[in-house]
């Protein structure tokens, strides 16, 4: 069965810190994203990258960095945490396509930011 | 800058109608859209994606897309309890190459 997998289901920083939310596929896909969920705003995508070592923003990238160095890992970075960037956090993947194939979900990470 | 327009709700349905969920965007030359189903504390998964002009069906669910109006719609025939969720939809942007979502409608199926 395909997986995505977010490190944590839940988070807890304090401001300023430095924080990375982790995912991983198994279903060698090429395309991954991060988004966030907030009531009322629904998901917005932060970054994106359809290959190893490439990211593109998203609509939402400011205070927050991507890595990409394996196909399968797709990291997510607060460089220095604030209470806005208190939210679920949820990672997808997709395989590359003419068309774009559907996205599989991870569980998402709720993190709050004291 | 809207992207992909959804009416909030809650929309209620009765159990056995028929639920019209609807969704409107502004990149003209989106070709790929997608409804997502999400339950309360659970990730999107998809139920539908649709790519030319018309309806598409799948069992109990028919997704239509009209892209001179910007318009994709979803309808649900016979609404269970279970199909009581949260329906996002998605569109692929291709001048960016990727996926925006709605904020979605609440439905809820009154049993």
């Amino acid at each position: 069965d395909v997986k995505v997998t977010q490190s944590s289901r839940y988070l807890v920083k304090r401001t300023g810190e430095k924080v990375f939310l982790e995912c991983v596929q198994d279903m060698d896909h090429e395309n991954m994203f991060w988004y966030r969920q907030d009531p009322g705003l629904g998901l917005r995508l932060i970054y994106f990258s359809y290959d190893v070592k490439m990211k593109e923003k998203g609509d939402i990238p400011e205070g927050y960095s991507v890595s990409r160095e394996k196909k399968e890992r797709f990291s997510l970075i607060l460089e220095s945490a604030s209470t806005n960037q208190t939210s679920m956090y949820l990672c997808a993947s997709s395989k590359k396509s003419a068309t774009n194939e559907k996205l599989f979900f991870g569980s998402g990470t709720q993190l709050s930011v004291l | 800058q809207k992207e992909v327009e959804q009416n909030s709700g809650p929309l209620s349905v009765p159990e056995g109608a028929i639920a019209s969920l609807n969704c409107t965007y502004s990149d003209r030359v989106s070709q790929s859209f997608f409804w997502y189903r999400q339950y309360s504390g659970k990730s999107p998964e998809l139920i539908m994606s649709i790519y030319s002009n018309g309806d598409k069906e799948d069992g109990r669910f028919t997704a239509q897309l009209n892209k001179a109006s910007q318009y994709v719609s979803l309808l649900i025939r016979d609404s269970q309890p279970s199909d009581s969720a949260t329906y996002l939809c998605a569109v692929n942007v291709e001048r960016d190459d990727k996926i925006i979502f709605g904020k979605g409608t609440r439905l809820h199926i009154l049993p």
